[in-house]
């Protein structure tokens, strides 16, 4: 089991760019969350898929902020235009429903100038 | 509003010197209580869940228990190895959202040899 996949590791973009971020989760897991990580304000959830279904996107700090998930095994953070208080560790997690402990992946580390 | 608070932000532990970690919380129903432990440039770690007060959940030097308003990770005789960040986490049972942790800020341990 190769665990949750993020993609990119790090990104550093300049403010006004998009930034798409990227998650495989865990094969047979058939839910998908979102989270971000800052100093000032720790875990927060964005956005969670159920069957690749978008349930709770109140999270999503701002319309600049947009998710998919295509198909069961792929998903996308996606940020357009970034802006530098973006600059967080973004964490995709995966489960099966109902229950069950969220496994997260690395993290993508973001940084907007 | 579901809230939780971790003490101590900071704990600096010799090895072999057991000690306790705080996650005390305000929820509305609580569905679950989740430690994960989190390693620097690493996602969480899934460690436990406890679903009801007077639960207890072991594995190797730590040991979780909860209470109707707080749970404790116990480290006994810990290593270098356990140094790590701690992470607390509520889940709501009053909320559709079922997949929304609300985590706390972390208890970052560190074991000298």
């Amino acid at each position: 089991d190769a665990g949750v996949i993020q993609s990119p590791r790090h990104e550093v973009t300049e403010m006004g760019q998009e930034v798409t971020l990227r998650c495989k989760p865990i094969s047979g897991h058939n839910s998908l969350f979102w989270y971000r990580q800052t100093m000032m304000r720790g875990l927060e959830l964005l956005i969670y898929f159920n069957n690749n279904v978008p349930i709770d996107d109140s999270g999503m700090p701002e319309d600049r902020f947009s998710a998919k998930m295509p198909n069961a095994s792929f998903s996308t953070l996606k940020i357009q235009p970034s802006e530098p208080r973006d600059s967080a560790v973004y964490f995709c997690a995966s489960s099966i429903i109902s229950n069950s402990p969220l496994h997260f992946g690395n993290g993508t580390r973001l940084t907007v100038t | 509003e579901d809230q939780v608070t971790q003490s101590p932000e900071a704990l600096r532990l010799q090895e072999g010197e057991s000690s306790s970690l705080n996650c005390s919380y305000t929820v509305s129903g609580l569905r679950g209580l989740f430690w994960y432990r989190q390693d620097p440039g690493k996602g969480p770690e899934f460690l436990f869940t406890l679903y009801s007060a007077g639960e207890e959940k072991e594995k190797e030097r730590l040991k979780a228990t909860l209470t109707k308003k707080e749970s404790f990770l116990h480290i006994t005789a810990p290593k270098p190895e356990d140094s790590a960040t701690y992470l607390c986490a509520v889940q709501d049972r009053t909320t559709d959202s079922w997949g929304k942790l609300q985590f706390g800020a972390g208890t970052q341990v560190v074991v000298t040899p």
